[in-house]
């Protein structure tokens, strides 16, 4: 069965650095999504990307936050300028349509800002 | 604004007891219902949906009950096992739009 995949599965970082993580939705799946999850905590939404554009951001999604899809499988979310405060599991997630369906997600990027 | 509120936050049930995980949600176009699984650093699993169109879906031991008026759904798990041990998760996308908002989690225990 396809799965979502993510990596790396944890990226240790120094407050104020670039981070990249990394994403391959489903092959066939149109729609994309990245969630955090601190620890202990609810799985909260940061962006919907749909046919090369953001759909939709939250209001963690600020300027610091980026994503792009720069080939035909891999999608990727970057965060210019980390936080302490950024520390948290990172979800990809892919659904075929944008509603109604179920969205697969990628087994996470632990990412711990120092 | 959109919201999902779940509960009980924790629960604990004796091996083949039934448990129950109720959610309210706040936006009336919701129409899609999923539950998740999340197992410790493990990734969220759906283990089953609803969509409004329906008011009940049962799978083997696990089934959702949806009440469109009321705004809101619960999971009902059945002669539960050790290894329903996990953090389950509700979910609803507030409106048309693709995302999910998800609910504080519910960490069931299942002792034998």
């Amino acid at each position: 069965e396809p799965e979502v995949t993510q990596t790396p599965s944890h990226q240790v970082t120094q407050m104020g650095q670039e981070v990249i993580l990394r994403c391959v939705p489903i092959s066939n799946h149109l729609y994309f999504y990245w969630y955090r999850q601190i620890l202990g905590q609810k799985v909260e939404f940061l962006v919907s990307f749909y046919n090369n554009e953001i759909s939709e951001k939250s209001e963690i999604f600020d300027d610091q936050f980026s994503v792009e899809r720069p080939d035909g499988s891999n999608f990727t979310l970057k965060i210019r300028s980390t936080k302490l405060e950024d520390s948290a599991m990172y979800f990809c997630a892919s659904s075929y349509t944008g509603t109604g369906s179920e969205q697969y997600f990628g087994p996470g990027t632990r990412l711990t800002v120092t | 604004g959109e919201n999902v509120e779940q509960h009980p936050s924790t629960l604990s049930v004796q091996e083949g007891d039934s448990a129950v995980i109720k959610c309210t949600y706040s936006d009336s176009a919701s129409n899609y219902f999923p539950w998740y699984k999340q197992e410790l650093g493990k990734r969220p699993q759906l283990i089953i949906d609803i969509r409004s169109n329906v008011g009940e879906k049962k799978d083997q031991r696990i089934a959702v009950t949806l009440n469109k008026t009321a705004k809101h759904f619960s999971l009902h798990i059945t002669e539960t096992q050790p290894e329903d041990s996990a953090v389950y998760f509700c979910a609803a996308p507030p409106y048309q739009g693709g995302k999910l908002i998800f609910g504080q989690g519910t960490e069931l225990s299942v002792k034998p």
